[in-house]
């Protein structure tokens, strides 16, 4: 079974743009989470996605936004970047939305704005 | 305020030696989660704990979810350098199907060979 793929693996913004990231889940998982992970820091819950809807939101500002495919896959978007932006986006996907069961992660996209 | 509290933030041992990683909150979690991060990887899930006083081995790896279900801990005996990396809590204040996972800063390990 394959595991969770993001993409890009590394991408340069600047200030003031806008980036999309992209996620495929593992096969037979229907839910996908986004996390951002400053450097030395755990990662943090932006939002999650099940059954192409949005499923539970953390603290972040409407400029994140995201969307599940009926293939399960997802993208996250990041309007009107911003210095702090710069971090680790980590997807993770499961079969089911509750948290008990456990999450895959993918290997991230090192977002850097300048 | 940070919900989850890892510590110590950094552990540097020698080969063969034990540790025990601290995971504490003053909130009741449904469930508990354990992570290891490599450099340029994402988490990938050691164990998760469910239940109040509930103990789960990985070989080397003890995992105690505490009674209250507020804490948890990792204890690893005779550390190897293939244990050198990012230790991540992670808790669910629900057990519904909202997905959101509070992670702890880590416990960055660093075995010495």
């Amino acid at each position: 079974e394959t595991g969770v793929t993001q993409s890009p693996t590394h991408l340069i913004k600047t200030r003031g743009q806008q980036v999309t990231l992209r996620c495929s889940s593992q096969s037979g998982h229907n839910t996908v989470s986004w996390y951002q992970q400053a450097l030395g820091q755990g990662p943090q819950f932006i939002f999650q996605y099940y059954r192409e809807e949005e499923n539970g939101r953390g603290n972040f500002p409407p400029r994140f936004s995201g969307l599940q495919f009926p293939n399960y896959s997802s993208e996250l978007n990041v309007n009107a970047l911003e210095l702090d932006d710069s971090a680790l986006y980590l997807c993770a996907s499961s079969w089911t939305g509750a948290p008990n069961y456990g999450y895959t992660f993918g290997s991230g996209t090192r977002l850097t704005v300048v | 305020t940070q919900l989850l509290e890892q510590s110590p933030q950094f552990l540097s041992i020698q080969e063969g030696e034990n540790l025990t990683v601290y995971c504490n909150s003053s909130s009741v979690f449904s469930s508990l989660q354990w992570y290891r991060q490599e450099p340029g990887e994402g988490p990938v899930l050691l164990v998760t704990v469910v239940t109040g006083g509930e103990v789960k081995k990985l070989k080397r790896l003890t995992f105690q979810f505490g009674d209250a279900r507020k804490d948890s801990s990792l204890h690893i005996t005779a550390a190897q350098p293939g244990d050198t990396g990012l230790y991540l809590c992670a808790g669910a204040l629900s057990s519904s199907n909202t997905g959101k996972l509070i992670f702890g800063q880590g416990t960055t390990l660093q075995v010495k060979p």
